[in-house]
């Protein structure tokens, strides 16, 4: 089974509108992270925010947003008036506690956001 | 402060040919992960070391390997590339080592493309 699944592979949106990106995950532990990274054309994937499971609260950085729903093991990030220099490819991942002090992180397939001017 | 740094950015090389590439982690930091990134595998680990030491490794063959040096930097080797071998590989470095949050970010490198004729 896939750790982490991303259904859209494209979106398309127009500028300043809200944008939500889905992730769905599959762990068994229940302590747990989960991440969202930005990968535009230049190949460096950029972090954006953080979500651990035992967090009461959705993680917000800016304009970035996590809608976390743990019973339904989903972690969509949302984000608010979108940019044209938010056209990129988005992932989300997961640490998981089992690899408690192991790096690895578990990535899903990606979501291409394109943004309409 | 610098951020991580991965030498070169492109490589072109034959198949059977061997390659290093090199990664800087940000200083202080003293975990290094790596990671291929193709199209249709999408993101996949290939190993983390710590203070010189690997601590994990993902679902690789023997060609590829790694090691860690006293300054943190990292090389993986592929050694009898093969055309399915060219992709971008990412590295990642981190401050925590074993024991360390599960909110641990990883800050990436840009990558370097290799492509294997």
């Amino acid at each position: 089974a896939q750790k982490i699944t991303q259904t859209q592979p494209g979106m398309f949106v127009q500028e300043k509108e809200a944008v939500t990106l889905d992730c769905t995950y599959d762990t068994s532990d229940q302590s747990y992270g989960l991440f969202w990274y930005k990968q535009p054309s230049s190949g460096e994937m950029i972090f954006l925010i953080y979500q651990g499971s035992y967090d009461e609260q959705n993680a917000t950085e800016g304009r970035y947003s996590l809608n976390f729903q743990k019973a339904r093991k989903s972690a969509n990030l949302v984000i608010s008036a979108s940019q044209l220099g938010d056209s990129a490819m988005y992932f989300c991942a997961m640490r998981e506690a089992t690899n408690f002090g192991n790096e690895k992180l578990t990535f899903g397939t990606g979501t291409r956001l394109t943004i309409i001017p | 402060k610098a951020g991580v740094t991965q030498t070169p950015r492109y490589l072109i090389k034959t198949r059977g040919q061997q390659v290093t590439l090199s990664c800087s982690p940000i200083s202080g930091h003293r975990s290094v992960s790596w990671y291929q990134q193709t199209p249709g595998q999408g993101l996949q680990f290939l190993f983390e070391y710590f203070s010189e030491t690997q601590r994990n490794k993902g679902n690789f063959p023997g060609r590829f390997s790694g090691r860690q040096f006293s300054n943190s930097r990292s090389e993986m080797n592929v050694s009898t590339l093969e055309l399915g071998d060219s992709a971008l590989y990412l590295c990642a470095s981190s401050f925590f080592g074993s024991g360390g949050p599960l909110y641990n970010e990883q800050f990436f490198g840009p990558g370097t493309r290799l492509t294997v004729l």
